[in-house]
């Protein structure tokens, strides 16, 4: 079984609607980011979190919101859909311990498509 | 200046050959390095960490020159299986003061022929 998985895969919906986009993880891991990944644009920070407790905006916040339901679970929900918001969306998980090197370990990516 | 910089390629290389990819940073507190592959459609994977003396992992050589802010990836007898699109990574210092974020370059394309 996959480490960080992300549900829905695909997901098409239009202008307005509100939707969710989940990711679990099985690694154990403290901290939690959300990226969208734009073609000719690279992948960028959208929120992360360092603990349940713990929500921080990334780059490009403005129309997303996040929970943190537990260590394992990070949701990011977009409440008002745009067309600009269609891209590759990824979760990620890391465990940066004192003076490591910190690695992220990606989940598969949902697609989402705004009409 | 842009954070992260990559050449976007695509590199388009036969099987065998060596192939060498350039990155430059801007913020010159950041401390980790890295390189991430990133195959068509799929998610990012590290693929090496970088430090300061140079490392080497098989076919790969990744190298860092703190002053000029450059990094670099060296693959060696090139495969197939290398077509991907590599990614330079950097850690952010200024996200909330939070350490260990992750910049990302947009990724240069490789391509390996047969």
């Amino acid at each position: 079984d996959a480490d960080v998985t992300q549900t829905p895969r695909n997901r098409i919906t239009k202008t307005g609607k509100r939707i969710m986009l989940e990711c679990s993880q099985t690694k154990g891991h403290d901290r939690m980011y959300w990226y969208r990944q734009d073609p000719g644009l690279g992948l960028r920070l959208i929120y992360y979190s360092f603990d349940v407790k713990d929500i921080n905006k990334g780059e490009i916040s403005d129309g997303y919101s996040v929970s943190r339901q537990a260590q394992a679970k990070f949701s990011l929900s977009l409440e008002s859909a745009i067309p600009n918001q269609t891209a590759l969306y990824f979760c990620a998980t890391s465990d940066f311990g004192t003076g490591a090197q910190e690695t992220q370990y990606f989940g598969p990516g949902t697609r989402l498509l705004v009409l | 200046r842009k954070e992260v910089e990559q050449d976007p390629g695509p590199f388009n290389v036969p099987e065998g050959a060596t192939v060498a990819f350039n990155c430059t940073y801007s913020n010159s507190a950041s401390q980790s390095f890295f390189w991430y592959r990133q195959d068509c459609r799929k998610e990012p994977k590290l693929l090496m960490s970088v430090y300061s003396s140079g490392n080497e992992d098989g076919r790969f050589t990744a190298q860092l020159n703190r002053a000029s802010q450059y990094i670099s990836l060296l693959i060696r007898d090139s495969k197939l299986s290398d077509s991907a699109t590599y990614l330079c990574v950097v850690t952010a210092t200024n996200y909330g003061g939070s350490q260990g974020n992750l910049i990302f370059g947009k990724g240069t394309k490789l391509s390996v022929k047969p």
